[in-house]
């Protein structure tokens, strides 16, 4: 049994360039999460779907992001003309349906460097 | 909003010291409470939970009890070890019907334990 991956690793690239992130979660959990993680700080929430739907957006989203998650399957996370401020780890982590609590199970994360 | 503070770090301990990291909540409705460790060049790791008040959550030698009353799951270990060495973050997320469990995580502290 495989864990989350993500794909890539790491990627430079310069201000004003777009960028796609992969995630693929462990097979048959239905929901998927993205976070981003800055130097010294601890993940935060960007988005959440559950399946393909798209439940929830943190504020921390701006229209140059946007994510999808087709057939409710692996998932991307696009960023538009990026920053420098956008220089961070982004994470995905997937989690069962069902139960009070949902361990959520994380990737080794992309780490995105903007020049 | 819902947040977690966790106490400043860095902490460096001698191996086989007695270790506290704190950590501290507040939420808006009934948590469950984590412990994520990230070992370096790894992804972050579930070390342990608790979903309700007074539940001691416990693996590898380390345990958190959810204290209600004081707002608060300490992470403690009787004992540790250079294995131990990581960068250990408290969490939450909310529980019940219409909750997606996002996790809400503090800043992180690093645990450095010298030979």
């Amino acid at each position: 049994d495989t864990g989350v991956s993500q794909d890539p690793r790491h990627k430079i690239t310069k201000r004003g360039q777009n960028v796609t992130f992969r995630c693929d979660p462990i097979s048959e959990h239905n929901r998927l999460y993205w976070y981003r993680q800055t130097l010294g700080q601890g993940p935060e929430f960007l988005t959440y779907f559950q399946n393909e739907a798209q439940l929830e957006k943190s504020r921390l989203l701006s229209d140059r992001f946007s994510a999808e998650r087709p057939k409710g399957s692996f998932s991307t996370l696009e960023i538009q003309r990026t920053e420098q401020g956008d220089s961070a780890m982004y994470l995905c982590a997937s989690s069962p349906r069902g139960g009070s609590y949902n361990e959520q199970f994380f990737g080794p994360g992309t780490r995105l460097t903007v020049l | 909003g819902d947040s977690v503070t966790q106490m400043e770090g860095p902490v460096t301990l001698s191996e086989e010291a007695f270790l506290t990291i704190n950590c501290t909540y507040t939420a808006t409705g009934y948590p469950s409470l984590f412990w994520y460790v990230q070992y370096p060049g790894e992804g972050l790791q579930l070390l342990l939970k608790a979903t309700k008040a007074d539940d001691k959550g416990s693996n590898k030698g380390f345990e958190a009890t959810y204290r209600k009353e004081t707002t608060s799951f300490h992470l403690e270990k009787g004992s540790v070890q250079v294995s131990d060495s990581a960068v250990y973050f408290c969490a939450l997320t909310l529980t019940g019907s219409g909750a997606n469990s996002k996790l809400t995580f503090g800043k992180g502290i690093t645990l450095s334990v010298r030979p």
